[in-house]
């Protein structure tokens, strides 16, 4: 059982690239999350999908995209990278609503924007 | 990784002592609260959570204490080891069961124990 996986691990991107950030999770979680984290600061959310076909914006959206892919697969693409998009990113899962929240968080991707 | 413990509130405690770990939530209408422990280099791992119907909750060495009055929120972690090092952030929402996609988390605060 993998739980939550995201691939990569670490990017290197020129400003102005384009990237798409890979998660998938094997937990039958309905909800699925990006986050991004910066030094000093807690987890703020880029995008989320509450349950398969729908997707909503989080709190720090914009430069960003994301597809639901699957009920297991929940992608995020940046479109043109910004120096200010460097972060580490984490996606997450958890259970539909009704039942525990808590959430399981992958391993991170570590992005850097020069 | 390393980045994530960057100018946050630092707490540094002797092997075998407790920690108590504080967090100040901003708004009274939150109704669960959860604990998260990040580890260098991991993504954050659940702790312990509470639901705003009751002010204390134990799990395995752990204890979380709400005080809805002040609006804050701790963890305490008796008999500390070196494995509890970590970066602990707390969590909350107005949307106890629902999509955690109204979770606000804290900055964190970072435990370091000394053998």
């Amino acid at each position: 059982n993998a739980g939550v996986t995201q691939t990569p691990k670490f990017q290197v991107l020129k400003t102005g690239q384009s990237m798409t950030l890979q998660c998938a999770q094997d937990m039958n979680h309905n909800s699925m999350y990006w986050y991004r984290q910066d030094p000093g600061m807690g987890l703020r959310l880029i995008y989320y999908s509450a349950s398969e076909g729908t997707t909503d914006k989080g709190e720090v959206p914009n430069g960003y995209n994301v597809s639901r892919l699957n009920k297991r697969e929940f992608s995020l693409r940046l479109e043109s990278a910004a120096p200010s998009q460097t972060s580490v990113y984490f996606c997450a899962s958890s259970f539909s609503p009704g039942r525990n929240t808590e959430a399981f968080f992958g391993q991170g991707t570590r992005l850097t924007v020069v | 990784g390393e980045s994530v413990g960057l100018h946050l509130p630092t707490l540094s405690v002797q092997e075998g002592d407790n920690s108590i770990i504080n967090c100040a939530y901003s708004n009274s209408a939150s109704d669960y609260f959860i604990w998260y422990k990040q580890e260098s280099g991991k993504g954050p791992q659940f702790i312990i959570d509470i639901r705003s119907n009751m002010d204390k909750r134990q799990g395995q060495r752990v204890t979380v204490l709400l005080n809805k009055t002040v609006k804050h929120l701790s963890l305490q972690i008796a008999a500390t080891q070196p494995g509890d090092s970590a970066v602990y952030f707390c969590a909350e929402t107005t949307n106890y069961g629902g999509s955690q996609g109204n979770l606000i988390f804290g900055k964190g605060t970072k435990l370091s124990v000394k053998p």
